[in-house]
């Protein structure tokens, strides 16, 4: 396999359940980054993380949750989420978080909040 | 602030040129990206920018002008595939505009 994997591909979970979205890299990148896209809307950033290191939070509500185990691995706990939180969740990986590499999308993992 | 701006929508017929442009205001400038993407897919890079002036990539061509927090896309000799999305993003704080939804027409 090679760049960026999402899954799963589609989600659809009530408001009291835990689910969690995962993503792995095969490129090597040390920075990683969870992005919501909602129709009419910018790509929104969530999570930064650097060599495993959280360096940036959004003001991202806490029922979402991320994890990064290593440098290939990110994840995204979901719990108790909202309607409004549907969307299309993008993650991302480039070289380093210096902002002079590209990043390199996933597929998404588009979900659906009941 | 970090706002990025670009038009909603745009359409263009096959074979001719389109240019998509892109504001942003300049605090923290690093350079500005370029992403494609396509219905229901992830964006793809298609250029970079940080210093002034034009970079050219086949068909693509992107534009920089940094006294005045101003990009352009250049797409020439379009294609039915060229429709898609275009998103133009500050590299600083990657923030993304809101992408242009380019519909070329036969």
């Amino acid at each position: 396999e090679t760049g960026v994997t999402q899954t799963p591909r589609h989600l659809v979970m009530g408001m009291t359940n835990k689910k969690s979205l995962k993503c792995e890299q095969h490129l090597g990148h040390n920075a990683m980054y969870w992005y919501k896209q909602s129709a009419k809307k910018p790509l929104e950033l969530m999570f930064v993380y650097s060599l495993e290191e959280r360096v940036e939070n959004n003001s991202v509500p806490s029922r979402f949750s991320p994890e990064c185990p290593n440098s290939s691995h990110l994840f995204l706990h979901l719990h108790t989420l909202q309607p409004e939180d549907s969307a299309l969740y993008l993650c991302a990986s480039s070289q380093d978080r210096q902002g002079t590499g590209e990043l390199f999308f996933g597929e998404g993992s588009r979900l659906t909040v009941l | 602030g970090q706002n990025i701006d670009q038009p909603t929508e745009m359409t263009a017929t096959e074979g001719a040129i389109v240019q998509i442009n892109c504001t942003y205001q300049t605090s923290g400038f690093n350079g500005l990206f370029w992403y494609q993407q396509h219905a229901g897919e992830a964006p793809t890079f298609l250029s970079y920018n940080v210093l002034d002036g034009l970079e050219e990539k086949g068909r693509f061509s992107s534009f920089l002008s940094r006294s005045k927090g101003y990009s352009y896309l250049l797409l020439k000799e379009l294609q039915m595939k060229d429709s898609a999305s275009y998103l133009c993003a500050h590299t600083d704080k990657l923030i993304f505009g809101t992408g242009t939804r380019l519909q070329v027409f036969p």
